[in-house]
């Protein structure tokens, strides 16, 4: 099955830096990547996503760039504020076999952004 | 508009006993998923339904189940519960059939004592 691995586990940055977490995927057929933000005690919040036929997508101060030969994909967050600060999960998704319909999760960067 | 509503949202049971914790997709969601949340293992898929019909499941003992209802409300159910069960339970439904863009739910944290 589709196995997806994270990194770094933890992550800290000035405010007004930026920050980037990676992520590799097992399986070829994977065809959709989105990121979750979550905060401490809440729920994860889908904060972007990216289909297998699109390189890179932006959205303000967030963009994810996907590299499908090399299968790994990024999450960039420019100009960090405090209120990024949170664990961050990338996961992927197949179109077929035991990778359909289900999203395989990779273990979560926690962020911390220092004022 | 609402989003997905689980309840309840704490839970202790004691080992052997058996659990149902239930979940309301966003209105006009039918793809619904479970996942399991531990400190040790992070996020970890549980099963899928769509239109009452589960599509995908995880690598979990058949302890635990689930079903969807045709109204896509959906309960997962955990059976003799084991002190390995205790986690956050996340429920997140989807408009896109292929299961994109899940919106999660604040989850059920279940303690097994």
């Amino acid at each position: 099955g589709e196995n997806v691995e994270q990194h770094p586990s933890t992550l800290s940055v000035q405010e007004g830096d930026s920050a980037v977490i990676k992520c590799t995927y097992s399986d070829s057929a994977s065809n959709y990547f989105p990121w979750y933000k979550q905060e401490l005690g809440k729920r994860p919040q889908l904060i972007i996503d990216i289909r297998s036929n699109v390189g890179e997508k932006k959205d303000q101060r967030i963009a994810v760039t996907l590299n499908k030969t090399a299968k790994h994909f990024s999450l960039h967050i420019t100009e960090t504020q405090p209120e990024d600060s949170a664990v961050y999960f990338c996961a992927a998704s197949g179109a077929s076999g035991g990778s359909n319909y289900k999203l395989t999760f990779g273990k979560g960067t926690l962020l911390t952004v220092n004022p | 508009k609402a989003g997905v509503t689980q309840t309840p949202r704490y839970l202790i049971k004691t080992r052997g006993q058996q659990v149902t914790l239930s979940c309301s997709p966003i209105s006009g969601h039918r793809s619904v998923s479970w996942y399991q949340q531990t400190p040790g293992q992070g996020l970890q898929f549980l099963f899928e339904y769509f239109s009452e019909t589960q599509r995908n499941k995880g690598n979990f003992p058949g302890r635990f189940s689930g079903r969807q209802f045709s109204n896509s409300r959906s309960e997962m159910n955990v059976s003799t519960l084991e002190l390995g069960d205790s986690a956050l339970y996340l429920c997140a439904s989807s408009l896109n059939q292929q299961g994109h863009g899940y919106t999660f739910g604040s989850g059920t944290r279940l303690t097994v004592v």
